[in-house]
């Protein structure tokens, strides 16, 4: 069955840092993973996926991505954080034989100015 | 602004009312999901529809009722809820690929007394 896992609660940052949200995976085939983002009050919104190709995915509003099979992860990064990323981060992996994607818990990210 | 608006914002109910919440996807998708954020819970998938067909069920108790009339609609009927069930709900949308990215509304947050 698959399965992600996001193992911190929350990160805090200091505004011009670099930031990563960390993920890891449990898929038996190929994964499709991806990241989304929640800011109060609103409903999820893409930031990146990775379906195949290039190990490093980048995505929306600077952030991105690095795909490590062997280590079974897909952490987020971003190289230099600003207070308007403070927001709630879930992963997610697709059940590639159908329509299920399975969340992480998500994981609260604090950038301090 | 993700193309998938979701009615009412809001809503509160007592145990015995009936309710329903609606959603609207302007994408021209054929995909449509219910989703359940509770706080300090991962997100629940509840309902999965692939061109108005119910694909997944998540052993979602029965006073949660989901109807589709066609691919752009997609309904959550409530009756006899327990405070339990006040979260946030979430509809999502995406094209008929697995791979494909998931859209959002911005929710429904359910209050029942």
């Amino acid at each position: 069955a698959q399965s992600v896992a996001q193992p911190e609660d929350q990160v805090n940052v200091a505004e011009g840092n670099p930031l990563t949200v960390k993920c890891t995976y449990s898929v038996s085939g190929n994964p499709y993973l991806f990241w989304y983002v929640q800011y109060p009050n609103r409903g999820l919104q893409f930031l990146l996926k990775y379906i195949t190709g290039d190990n490093l995915v980048k995505g929306s509003y600077g952030f991105e991505a690095e795909f490590n099979k062997s280590q079974t992860s897909f952490h987020l990064k971003k190289p230099s954080a600003l207070v308007s990323d403070s927001a709630l981060y879930f992963c997610a992996v697709r059940d590639t034989g159908g329509f299920k994607t399975i969340f992480g818990a998500g994981t609260r990210l604090f950038v301090k100015a | 602004e993700t193309g998938v608006t979701q009615t009412p914002r809001h809503l509160v109910m007592g145990m015995t009312n009936k309710k329903s919440l609606k959603c609207e996807q302007h994408l021209g998708h054929n995909a449509m999901y219910w989703y359940k954020q509770s706080a300090k819970k991962p997100l629940e998938l509840m309902f999965v529809y692939n061109f108005k067909e119910q694909t997944e069920n998540n052993s979602v108790p029965s006073r949660f009722s989901p109807e589709c009339p066609n691919s752009s609609h997609l309904f959550l009927h409530l009756h006899t809820l327990q405070p339990e069930d006040s979260a946030l709900y979430l509809c999502a949308s995406s094209q008929d690929s697995g791979r494909e990215t998931q859209y959002f509304g911005p929710g429904t947050r359910l209050l029942v007394l």
